[in-house]
């Protein structure tokens, strides 16, 4: 029973194409995030929620938009995909700042 | 300030030696400090956690050690088995906020 899933593992997609990422936790928590993974394996945050409210917006292009529609869903809408965006997305959850995310496995985006 | 990708530094280490993996981190007034283990296709684990008043932490064949003078985080790993080859990263967290703010991560590799 997977505690943060995400859909797709995997998403190949051309220049300009406008996508969504999924992401659903079962673990109750009330916080939940976004993060992005480099070629390099740097993680650096992009968005989180707290119970479907905003509460972390880093400086990211205006190009994604994040969508909380309860507080076990966070998706991730990227419009006008750029060369750029190709990257591992990462989805967490926690249920307080002090224990830590549980992470989902990760969407690898690869745009050609 | 965060920290900035660079090429990821790789540890190779015999099985059944002890490892230990560091981390500078960045912030002064981080008060909560996690290590986590990534292992190929899969989202980062959580391994060990430590508060900032402390300045050791053990679990099972893992150590955390903290020295606030120097803002310096090691990951110890005892007996090193081929499963414990992996990305490992650690994590900081301010008081009062949300964010977690990832290291560049080291691999691990075992050597049999």
């Amino acid at each position: 029973d997977t505690a943060v899933s995400q859909t797709p593992k995997y998403l190949v997609t051309q220049m300009g194409n406008d996508k969504s990422i999924k992401c659903e936790q079962n673990l109750g928590h009330d916080t939940m995030y976004w993060y992005k993974q480099d070629s390099k394996k740097f993680l650096k945050i992009m968005f989180s929620y707290n119970n479907k409210e905003l509460i972390i917006n880093e400086t990211v292009p205006n190009r994604f938009s994040p969508k909380s529609p309860d507080k076990a869903h966070l998706n991730l809408h990227i419009n006008s995909l750029e060369l750029g965006d190709s990257a591992v997305y990462f989805c967490a959850s926690s249920q307080d700042r002090s224990r830590g995310y549980t992470f989902g496995s990760g969407t690898r985006l690869t745009v050609v | 300030g965060e920290s900035v990708g660079l090429h990821l530094p790789t540890l190779s280490v015999q099985e059944g030696d002890n490892s230990i993996i560091n981390c500078a981190y960045s912030n002064s007034a981080s008060d909560y400090f996690i290590w986590y283990k990534q292992e190929s296709g899969k989202g980062p684990q959580f391994i060990i956690d430590i508060r900032s008043n402390m300045d050791k932490r053990q679990g099972q064949r893992v150590t955390v050690l903290l020295n606030k003078t120097v803002k310096h985080l090691s990951l110890q790993i005892a007996a090193t088995q081929p499963g414990d080859s992996a990305v490992y990263f650690c994590a900081e967290i301010a008081s009062g906020t949300y964010k977690y703010i990832f290291g560049t991560g080291t691999r691990l590799k075992v050597l049999a």
